[in-house]
C-alpha cells in the first residue's frame, strides 16, 4: 500500500540555521511528489513538486527538494531559514491516473518551530 | 483567476444535525478532491470526482457521508446526522484535465460538532 513517512514530528532551528524535512515514500510506481506548507488555521500552500525530469527541485520561498529513487526519499531543504518559516510543512505522493494526478496521500506532517 | 473557494470557512452543527460543505473548484478545473484534516494529523483523502462522476471513492466513510458534483454548480460534501468525531477541517483541491498538473488547495471549512 502507498504511504508517506515523516519521521520528525517537531524540529526547532535557528533563524539563519539550515534545514532539512525527511520525507520517505512508499509507491510501487513513479511516484508524483509534492511538499506543502500550512500555516495554523489556513490551507496548504504547494512550495514544490516533483513529475519527471531533474531530480533537483527548486520551490518558492528558497526552499528545494532532492528524489532519490534509490532511497526512497523527497527531503527538503532550505539553506538558511527564516522566521516566518515557522508553520507545519507536509510531504505528499500523487497517485497516477494514467498520467493525471489523481489523490494525494500525506505524511502526518513536521511542525517546524523557529528560535530568534 | 480566484482559486478554489470553499464555503463556508467555518460551520457549527449540533450533533444529529446535516453539515454540506462547498467547493467550487478553480475556472477551468474539472477534477475535485475532498479531504479530511483530524486534529494533530495530517490531510486523509475522502473521494476524487469530476463532473457528474465519483472517480474514486475510497476514503469516504459508507455511512451518513456522501459527496457530489455536478454539471453546473459547485461540488458538495454532506455529512448526515454529524457526530462530534466528524469535527475535523475538510479541504477541497481541484486540478485541470491535464498531465503533470497539480491541484491547488482552498482554505477549507472547519467543521465543529456540538
Amino acid at each position: 500500500a502507498q504511504s508517506v513517512t515523516q519521521p520528525d514530528i517537531h524540529i526547532t532551528v535557528s533563524e539563519g540555521a539550515s534545514l532539512e524535512l525527511r520525507c520517505n515514500y512508499s509507491y510501487g510506481a513513479t511516484p508524483y511528489l509534492f511538499w506543502y506548507v500550512q500555516s495554523p488555521g489556513q490551507g496548504l500552500q504547494l512550495l514544490l513538486k516533483y513529475f519527471s525530469g531533474d531530480t533537483l527541485v527548486q520551490g518558492i520561498k528558497g526552499f528545494e527538494a532532492e528524489f532519490k529513487r534509490s532511497q526512497s526519499s523527497f527531503n527538503l531543504r532550505k539553506p538558511s531559514v527564516h522566521w516566518s518559516d515557522a508553520a507545519e510543512y507536509f510531504c505528499a505522493v500523487g497517485i497516477n491516473y494514467g498520467g493525471s494526478q489523481g489523490n494525494l496521500i500525506f505524511g502526518k506532517g513536521t511542525k517546524l518551530s523557529v528560535k530568534p | 483567476n480566484a482559486g478554489v473557494m470553499q464555503n463556508p470557512r467555518h460551520l457549527v452543527r449540533r450533533r444529529g444535525q446535516e453539515a454540506r460543505l462547498r467547493c467550487s473548484p478553480m475556472k477551468g478545473h474539472s477534477h475535485v478532491y475532498w479531504y479530511r484534516q483530524l486534529p494533530e494529523e495530517g490531510l486523509k483523502f475522502m473521494v476524487y470526482l469530476q463532473k457528474e462522476n465519483i472517480i474514486d471513492e475510497s476514503g469516504m466513510p459508507k455511512e451518513r457521508f456522501s459527496a457530489e458534483f455536478p454539471k453546473e454548480g459547485p461540488s458538495i460534501l454532506r455529512i448526515q446526522q454529524v457526530v462530534r468525531g466528524d469535527s475535523a477541517a475538510y479541504f477541497c483541491a481541484s486540478s485541470p484535465n491535464r498531465i503533470n498538473t497539480e491541484a491547488f488547495f482552498g482554505q477549507g471549512t472547519r467543521l465543529t460538532v456540538v
